[in-house]
């Protein structure tokens, strides 16, 4: 009955590669985000979905492309893999734009 | 450009002892923070949060204190004990935005 289950919690790939995150939150929550901890351990946002509509868009790369099928659902795509994408990913829900966020266990992307 | 920032990656206390977590920020329109934490392989959970009208919540062993004149906030926590040990994260929000922006995380560690 996890709240927020992003799988897979691992990710080993080649550069070049395209690879996919799956998010799912059970916690009936409007506000989905896709977060980035870099190798610094600073936790900065990507993408953020209210009701499957995007209203947060940083200074990602267009190979990241986060898709909405459903309020519950938040998906990242990754084309082209690069080194430098080696992350751990967190995925979140909160309650319309509430501060509070409810984190996945985050998926760690490691890019060879 | 860092706008929140805790300066001790680590911190190590014995049980029974207090705790205090520093962040500091710039952005002077933040007017909510927050604190997370974080076990490993586990995503942030929310611990406690503070609004800028105020200048202390608690909740239970954990105290958060906020200076706006210096632009600080802290964590407080007492007793402390080994569970706590964790990541602990500070996060803020500006007046009209719905993101937050994260500090890079401090290392807890209470020592039985």
């Amino acid at each position: 009955d996890t709240a927020v289950s992003q799988t897979p919690k691992y990710l080993v790939t080649q550069m070049g590669n395209d690879k996919s995150i799956k998010c799912e939150q059970n916690l009936g929550h409007d506000t989905m985000y896709w977060y980035k901890q870099d190798s610094k351990k600073f936790l900065k946002i990507m993408f953020s979905y209210n009701n499957k509509e995007l209203i947060i868009n940083e200074t990602v790369p267009n190979r990241f492309s986060p898709k909405s099928p459903d309020k519950a659902h938040l998906n990242l795509h990754i084309n082209s893999l690069e080194l430098g994408d080696s992350a751990v990913y967190f995925c979140a829900s909160s309650r319309g734009l509430d501060e509070k966020l409810f984190f996945g266990s985050g998926t760690q992307l490691s890019v060879l | 450009d860092q706008q929140v920032k805790q300066n001790s990656p680590s911190l190590s206390v014995q049980e029974g002892r207090i705790s205090i977590l520093n962040c500091d920020y710039t952005n002077s329109m933040f007017d909510y923070f927050l604190w997370y934490k974080k076990y490993p392989a586990e995503g942030p959970t929310f611990l406690i949060s503070i609004s800028s009208i105020k200048d202390k919540n608690e909740d239970g062993r954990f105290t958060v204190f906020l200076n706006k004149s210096a632009k600080h906030l802290s964590l407080h926590i007492v007793p402390s004990q080994p569970g706590d040990s964790a990541v602990y994260f500070c996060a803020a929000k500006e007046i009209s935005g719905s993101r937050l922006t994260f500090g890079e995380g401090t290392q807890l560690t209470v020592n039985p």
